[in-house]
């Protein structure tokens, strides 16, 4: 079945500092978005992209949507320490509505 | 807006038992998705449901697990004679359509466990 790569699965960073995460599938998909989750609760949507080489932003968020369908990159900068949380991408085909899901990156971010 | 409701947030089950998992969609939104998330674990979809409808169960086990989404009220995820591996959290989504371009908001989850 489909599958999406995240790694490192833990990433640790200094506050202030900018990362970026990538996520890999060896699949075509047609939307891809990003969510974060905090312990004990739900996934948020972060950002949604729809269209190959599409770079959207939301606050000091960025991602983009790979030329060949097959990944994506999110950025986060000036990191704060609300950022903590587990990072997960999550890629939608053409031709369902399912959602594929990869096993997420915990970041940590000191003070 | 209320978001994605999920209830209850804590369910304790003995094995052999049933466990229901109740859902209410966002305002608005007509379809919902179940999905199962395992520790240190990505989500990984179940079903997928308008109302009164099944229109995706690919990621459905075979037995003891089903859905509904009627017309008046809550989408239900049903286990019956639940087993330890059912330990779990469920993850609830709604959207307004589906397809593309209809971004899946999540509840904050059920988590299971199984005595």
């Amino acid at each position: 079945g489909q599958q999406l790569n995240q790694s490192p699965q833990s990433m640790f960073i200094q506050e202030g500092e900018d990362v970026s995460m990538n996520c890999t599938s060896s699949s075509i998909f047609n939307t891809w978005l990003w969510y974060k989750q905090d312990p004990g609760e739900g996934p948020v949507l972060l950002i949604a992209l729809y269209k190959a080489g599409e770079l959207t932003s939301n606050g000091r968020l960025t991602a983009q949507f790979g030329i060949t369908r097959k990944d994506s990159f999110l950025n986060i900068s000036a990191s704060i320490p609300s950022d903590v949380g587990i990072y997960f991408c999550a890629g939608q085909s053409k031709a369902n509505s399912k959602l594929t899901f990869g096993k997420g990156i915990t970041l940590s971010v000191r003070p | 807006n209320a978001g994605v409701m999920q209830n209850p947030r804590h369910l304790v089950r003995r094995r052999g038992q049933e466990a229901r998992l109740r859902c209410s969609p966002m305002k608005g939104h007509s379809h919902v998705y179940w999905y199962r998330q395992l520790p240190e674990e990505g989500l990984k979809f179940m079903v997928y449901l308008q109302k009164e409808n099944i229109i995706d169960e690919s990621g459905m086990p075979k037995e003891r697990f089903s859905a509904e989404f009627p017309k008046e009220g809550p989408s239900i995820l049903r286990i019956q004679q639940v087993v330890r591996g059912d330990s779990a959290a469920y993850f609830c989504a709604s959207s307004p359509s589906g397809g593309q371009g209809q971004p899946q908001h999540f509840g904050d989850g059920t988590r299971l466990s199984i005595l």
